[in-house]
């Protein structure tokens, strides 16, 4: 069973902190990861995504990716009140794409 | 950018109806449509992925004689509840792969009430 395992939080930051995602996923064949951001009762909005080792960076959003250690993490800094959301990691093996849990944000003012 | 429509945003039905779910690329050509389910406060789970032309394949535990999930062309899947019940009541959304294998785009999502 390939599995994607996320933090369900809540995670609570203050406005201004950096808030720091992290997901975990089974499969070492694991090709593409994505972070996506959902508020409620909408569709998910794609953040960003990454492909390769390393930290991708846009922005105030920082993805970075351990594959040997098959996580990947979302650092937001300067996190503000419009950030609060739930936050996806998605994760695609051949022609599948998988989500975590997902984990609550809560910028607080 | 790429943009799927999804319609219709929101669907109340009787129990024992059917109900069908469009989604729609508007400026791609999608290989491969996916399915997906929310119930609230919980993540997304895939039901089943299409291919143009080809049998959706569903995941374990999804009826595949309850969800039809047709994808005739490159722009347009559809998946059908049929003969709805009040335990099918969901987010159903919808997400499309752009032939040229560039990510991942969403539909807007159906919210499917059955009473």
């Amino acid at each position: 069973q390939k599995e994607v395992e996320q933090n369900s939080g809540p995670l609570s930051v203050p406005e201004g902190a950096i808030a720091s995602l992290n997901c975990t996923y089974s499969d070492r064949g694991s090709q593409s990861f994505f972070w996506y951001r959902q508020y409620s009762g909408k569709s998910p909005e794609l953040i960003m995504f990454i492909y390769s080792n390393g930290d991708k960076e846009d922005g105030r959003f920082t993805a970075q990716l351990n594959k040997a250690s098959q996580y990947v993490s979302l650092l937001i800094r300067d996190s503000q009140p419009s950030d609060s959301a739930t936050y996806l990691c998605a994760v695609t093996w051949n022609n599948d794409m998988r989500f975590g849990a997902g984990t609550r944000l809560t910028v607080k003012p | 950018g790429a943009v799927v429509s999804q319609h219709p945003s929101r669907v109340i039905c009787k129990s024992g109806t059917s109900v069908k779910i469009e989604c729609r690329s508007l400026d791609f050509q999608a290989t491969t449509m996916f399915w997906y389910r929310q119930f609230p406060k919980q993540s997304l789970m895939l039901m089943a992925t299409s291919n143009e032309g080809s049998k959706a394949t569903y995941e374990q535990g999804v009826e595949k004689d309850k969800f039809l999930i047709n994808h005739a062309s490159l722009t347009l899947s559809t998946l059908t509840v049929t003969s709805a019940h009040p335990e099918d009541s969901s987010f159903y959304i919808c997400s499309a792969r752009d032939r040229r294998g560039y990510g991942y785009t969403f539909g807007s999502g159906t919210r499917l009430t059955v009473v």
